[in-house]
Order: C-alpha cells, then sequence, then structure tokens
C-alpha cells in the first residue's frame, strides 16, 4: 500500500504557540488529503479537507484561523496549530488519497500526539 | 447524511477462534465503498479490507473476511484463527465518490481483546 508520513510524531509546547505538523504522501501524489483528531478510546473526527492548490474545507465547528492548513504540493500538506492552547492536546492524523474523488482507499499518516503544556 | 454504527463498544475473543465485529450503515446512495480499519496501540490506521458495494462477492482478505449485505445495509468484519497480534481498535468506515466530497464517515470502533 501507499505511505503517508507525518512529522513530528510528538511535540510538546508552550499555550500561546503555534505548531506545525506536516503530513507527505510519500510514493503517490495526493491530490486530496484530510486532517482528523482524535480523542482516547474515540472515533476519527474530521477536521478539514485538503486540496492541493486551493482552500481547505473546513467541517462546522472547526476554526479556520486556529488550524491553517496548507496544501502547497501533491505530495504534502501542513496543519497549523495556531496558539496553542491545553484543550488543543489531541491525536492529530493525516490521510491521503489519489484523487480525492471518493472511490480510492485513504492512506493513514502514524499520527501526532500534539501536547500543550 | 451517512452515518456509520458500530454497535459492539467492546469485544473478545480466544486466541485461533473466530469472531464476527458488525457494522451498519445507513445510505441513500447505490454507489459506494466500505472499509474495515485496524488501529493497533501505535494508533496507526491500517486497512484491513475493502468493498466495492456494487460487487455481490464478499472480499476477503487472509485471515479476515466480510458479510456485505447490501439490503440490510450491513458490513461486518469476521476475524478467523484470531491471533494476539490483531488485539486492536477497529474502525468500520463509508466512502461514496457522489456525496459528502469523498469524505469518509467512520463509526465508533470496536476494540477487540484477544485472549491467550
Amino acid at each position: 500500500g501507499a505511505v503517508v508520513s507525518q512529522h513530528p510524531s510528538r511535540v510538546i509546547c508552550k499555550s500561546g504557540t503555534s505548531v506545525k505538523i506536516e503530513c507527505r504522501s510519500l510514493d503517490f501524489q495526493a491530490t486530496t488529503m484530510f486532517w482528523y483528531r482524535q480523542f482516547p478510546k474515540q472515533s476519527l473526527m474530521l477536521m478539514a479537507t485538503s486540496n492541493e492548490g486551493s482552500k481547505a474545507t473546513y467541517e462546522q465547528g472547526v476554526e479556520k484561523d486556529k488550524f491553517l492548513i496548507n496544501h502547497a504540493s501533491l505530495t504534502l500538506s501542513t496543519l497549523t496549530v495556531t496558539s496553542a492552547h491545553p484543550e488543543d492536546s489531541s491525536f492529530y492524523i493525516c490521510s491521503a488519497d489519489l484523487s480525492g474523488r471518493g472511490t480510492d482507499t485513504q492512506y493513514f499518516g502514524p499520527g501526532t500526539r500534539l501536547t500543550v503544556l | 447524511a451517512q452515518t456509520v454504527t458500530q454497535s459492539q463498544p467492546e469485544m473478545s475473543v480466544q486466541e485461533a477462534e473466530t469472531v464476527t465485529l458488525s457494522c451498519t450503515y445507513d445510505t441513500s446512495e447505490s454507489d459506494y465503498y466500505l472499509f474495515w480499519y485496524k488501529q493497533p496501540p501505535s494508533r496507526q490506521m491500517i486497512l484491513v479490507i475493502r468493498q466495492e458495494a456494487y460487487k455481490q462477492q464478499n472480499a476477503t482478505e487472509n485471515r479476515f473476511s466480510v458479510n456485505f449485505q447490501k439490503a440490510a445495509k450491513s458490513f461486518s468484519l469476521k476475524i478467523s484463527d484470531s491471533q494476539l497480534g490483531d488485539a486492536a481498535m477497529y474502525f468500520c468506515a463509508y466512502r461514496s465518490p457522489n456525496t459528502n466530497a469523498g469524505k469518509s464517515t467512520f463509526g465508533d470502533g470496536t476494540t477487540l481483546t484477544v485472549k491467550p
């Protein structure tokens, strides 16, 4: 299967700082990437859909100014948590697929554990 | 909107035995895709099996197979000869090319424990 990487795998930051998480498709070009948030023992909650070369589409209730998404190339999407607060602490997962048409399998990154002190 | 329901928050199975995880979904679409993902303690989501709705034949992948009942909107996962490494949280997911901009809808998950 296709490989998706995320960096960093873990990050601890102070309240008020910004954190950038990278999601890369290593062996395929992804027109669409998805960003999820997951709390312990819960399901994945979709935050936004990232399309290469265009603005991300955010789910209802997700603050676009707080969670900045940039999909600058067909292999890289970034999620920046701005002015992070302890309630932003969570596990963030990205996924990518070949076409974004909803017919392909999504390939998931290994996730990033964010802890905000 | 599509919904996916996993009615078993937790399941357990004895090593080498068979277990079935249930999943039901609600949709008005005729063309869609169903998935089972495994999330072990490492939290890496791993594709277990995929089913295209237009295919009547149930998908199989080694010890994993599904029972896809399109009319009943049911998509259960059977794990045969369970192994300790099968212990994980399992998510059923629905995806459609025609609605929801290709987004997946996930169930709440089933935590599977495998007893030695």
